[in-house]
């Protein structure tokens, strides 16, 4: 297993609420990505970090913005849940250009 | 743009016959090539990459793909399929020297008993 964390795995939370989804590696890898992901359906990048204090909006326009203050720490913050952004989300991190990523776990989130 | 293209949404194969999930791409330059697969509720894991040399790459259980630049192609291969192979597997290509994976569209395999 890899050691990349996301906390919660599943969170039903109600509209207007603001959340934050953690993402932690204790892996040292520089470069850590955020993926929404429908039930079954394709992975849609929508933040990325290549090092601390270095963010980047990815090809899916997203509400939500992110952080990277600490190496090990990407966290996702939405300010004003909406239905429209149940999905599930996956982080990832990587090092290197031929080197593969790794996924966490996922968080499952409903906005009721 | 770099691209990647998983055609089948699902395969469905016997238990013990051999297994073909297709990808093809679209980069500039030699890309880096990799096979994801997702079990259910479940972050990606790493199955298997291309970088450069053998054409022929073998990867966790059991699984292979076989890199064809000509066909711009990097199906993903099993001699004799499980029904624990049954998952969502992804494509994905990294451009040498760019940063940004692109995933394919993801094929779900279904094994049958």
């Amino acid at each position: 297993e890899a050691d990349i964390y996301q906390t919660p795995r599943y969170l039903v939370i109600g509209t207007g609420k603001k959340i934050t989804l953690e993402c932690s590696q204790t892996m040292g890898h520089d470069k850590m990505y955020w993926y929404q992901q429908d039930p079954g359906m394709e992975l849609h990048l929508i933040h990325y970090s290549y090092g601390v204090n270095s963010t980047e909006k990815g090809d899916l326009s997203s509400e939500s913005t992110v952080s990277r203050i600490r190496t090990e720490h990407f966290p996702l913050t939405l300010e004003s849940a909406r239905p429209s952004h149940t999905s599930q989300y996956l982080c990832a991190s990587s090092v290197g250009q031929g080197v593969e990523a790794f996924f966490g776990q996922g968080t499952r989130l409903t906005v009721v | 743009a770099q691209s990647v293209a998983q055609p089948e949404d699902q395969v469905n194969v016997a238990e013990g016959n051999p297994l073909t999930v297709k990808c093809t791409y679209s980069v500039s330059g030699n890309p880096y090539l990799f096979w994801y697969v997702q079990y259910p509720n479940r972050g990606l894991q790493f199955l298997l990459k291309y970088i450069t040399g053998d054409n022929l790459v073998k990867g966790s259980y059991g699984f292979e793909a076989e890199f064809n630049k000509s066909q711009t192609s990097f199906h993903l291969k099993k001699p004799s399929a499980l029904v624990s192979d049954s998952a969502l597997y992804f494509c994905a290509v990294r451009p040498g020297g760019y940063q940004k994976v692109t995933f394919g569209t993801g094929t779900k395999l279904q094994v049958i008993p």
